[in-house]
């Protein structure tokens, strides 16, 4: 499905900068899903938001990271002051708000270079 | 917490070989499973699910997978593998337990089908 729409696809930094990474859910889905996946590793859970909502930020790191779903507009994850080790790419999911199993709805992702 | 072990990192096949893609998961309580494929330069996309039912599964493009509860495995099958199949593939798991009903992931498969 081409439904959940990521930008931009790719993004260079250099250490310090900021890094701000865009989410457009799948029409009539309320929920988003971030995740992380750095080289050779698996998919990593980092937030769950609702609209205007932070309902999980389980996986988020403490600091320099941030996310939001506002009323209007995409969703955003925020890096600030990125570092090397924030290079990977990250994936937005989204599900309908009625009946949420688990079943995700994928992006094609952002891949976040850190120079 | 929840883990998921796919022990196959690199896979290579030949062209009507069987596959198996192992998954094992840590979690003693109600879990559904997932698959999911990630073809080259594509977003990820649900190959199948189990949540209930059935433990067999039949999922997309000839896959199934067998939930073996006594083992905590959910091993994907094709018996007879295309060079189209070459992707990397995720199991993952979550629990109705968790209201976020995020999805845990492993580390994922590649899998190289030769022609």
């Amino acid at each position: 499905n081409a439904g959940v729409m990521q930008n931009p696809r790719h993004l260079v930094r250099r250490r310090g900068q900021e890094a701000r990474l865009r989410c457009s859910p799948m029409k009539g889905h309320s929920h988003v899903y971030w995740y992380r996946q750095l080289p050779e590793e698996g998919l990593k859970f980092m937030v769950y938001l609702q609209k205007e909502n932070i309902i999980d930020e389980s996986g988020m790191p403490k600091e320099r990271f941030s996310a939001e779903f506002p009323k209007e507009g995409p969703s955003i994850l925020r890096i600030q002051q990125v570092v090397r080790g924030d290079s990977a790419a990250y994936f937005c999911a989204s599900s309908p708000p009625e009946g949420n199993t688990g079943e995700l709805f994928f992006g094609e992702g952002s891949r976040l270079t850190v120079l | 917490a929840q883990s998921v072990s796919q022990h196959n990192h690199h896979v290579i096949l030949s062209e009507a070989a069987s596959l198996e893609l192992g998954c094992n998961y840590s979690y003693g309580g109600t879990v559904n499973l997932f698959w999911y494929v990630q073809y080259p330069g594509q977003h990820l996309q649900l190959l199948l699910k189990y949540f209930s039912g059935d433990p067999l599964v039949k999922g997309i493009k000839g896959f199934e997978a067998e939930f073996i509860t006594s083992k905590f495995s959910f091993n994907l099958r094709k018996p007879s593998v295309q060079w189209s199949d070459t992707a990397e593939y995720f199991c993952a798991v979550n629990t109705p337990r968790d209201s976020s009903y995020k999805l845990i992931f492993g580390s994922g498969t590649r899998l190289l089908v030769r022609p």
